[in-house]
């Protein structure tokens, strides 16, 4: 059964630091999503992705979030310069055309230093 | 902002009977929702959905109902076994949000035998 993949499964990283989380989507979905869960808390909404570009981003995507789609099959996520509450379980997600339900990805770890 | 309440942190239930688990909702905007189950270490898996123009979906042992006047919706299982052990989230969706999902904070079911 086709599944989301991402990597790493655990990123650790000093306050400041650049991180770039990965994730393979589902290969004939059309809409990509970043969300993450920090400990304790629900999961929350970052931010879809579809045709190349943003179509929903929550509060919490400032200015040192990006999202990338750099060739057919990755979707990344960038942090440009990680700070202390960015701690969390990030999670990618990839849904079909026009369609709510979103595959989950196991998740990414974070933890900031 | 707490747009999707699951207020049951956790809920016990022997095999074999229904498991019932509540969500509610405060944003009538909503269109779509959806439940997801958790495993320790894995992403949410895509368990059921219903849109708000039906007040019920079935698929197997599991049931949605949803009651928009309420703002409420609740997952059934029935027979519940061992393996439905897990957190599950309620999620909804409102229309023009790039599918965003908002989650509640889960409710944990132990299945006993």
């Amino acid at each position: 059964e086709p599944e989301v993949t991402q990597t790493p499964s655990h990123q650790v990283t000093q306050m400041g630091q650049e991180v770039i989380l990965r994730c393979v989507p589902i290969s004939n979905h059309l809409y990509f999503y970043w969300y993450r869960q920090i400990l304790g808390q629900k999961v929350e909404f970052l931010v879809s992705f579809y045709n190349n570009e943003i179509s929903e981003k929550s509060e919490i995507f400032d200015d040192q979030f990006s999202v990338e789609r750099p060739d057919g099959s990755n979707f990344t996520l960038k942090i440009r310069s990680t700070k202390l509450e960015d701690s969390a379980m990030y999670f990618c997600a990839s849904s079909a055309g026009g369609v709510h339900e979103q595959f989950f990805g196991p998740g990414t770890r974070l933890t900031v230093l | 902002d707490q747009q999707v309440k699951q207020n049951s942190p956790s809920l016990s239930v022997q095999e074999g009977r229904i498991s019932i688990l509540n969500c509610d909702y405060t944003n009538s905007m909503f269109d779509y929702f959806l439940w997801y189950k958790k495993y320790p270490a894995e992403g949410p898996t895509f368990l059921i959905s219903i849109s708000s123009i039906k007040d019920k979906n079935e698929d197997g042992r599991f049931t949605v109902f949803l009651n928009k006047s309420a703002k409420h919706l609740s997952l059934h299982i029935v027979p519940s076994q061992p393996g439905d052990s897990a957190v599950y989230f309620c999620a909804a969706s409102p229309p023009d949000s790039g599918y965003a999902l908002n989650f509640g904070k889960g409710t944990s079911l132990l299945v006993t035998p």
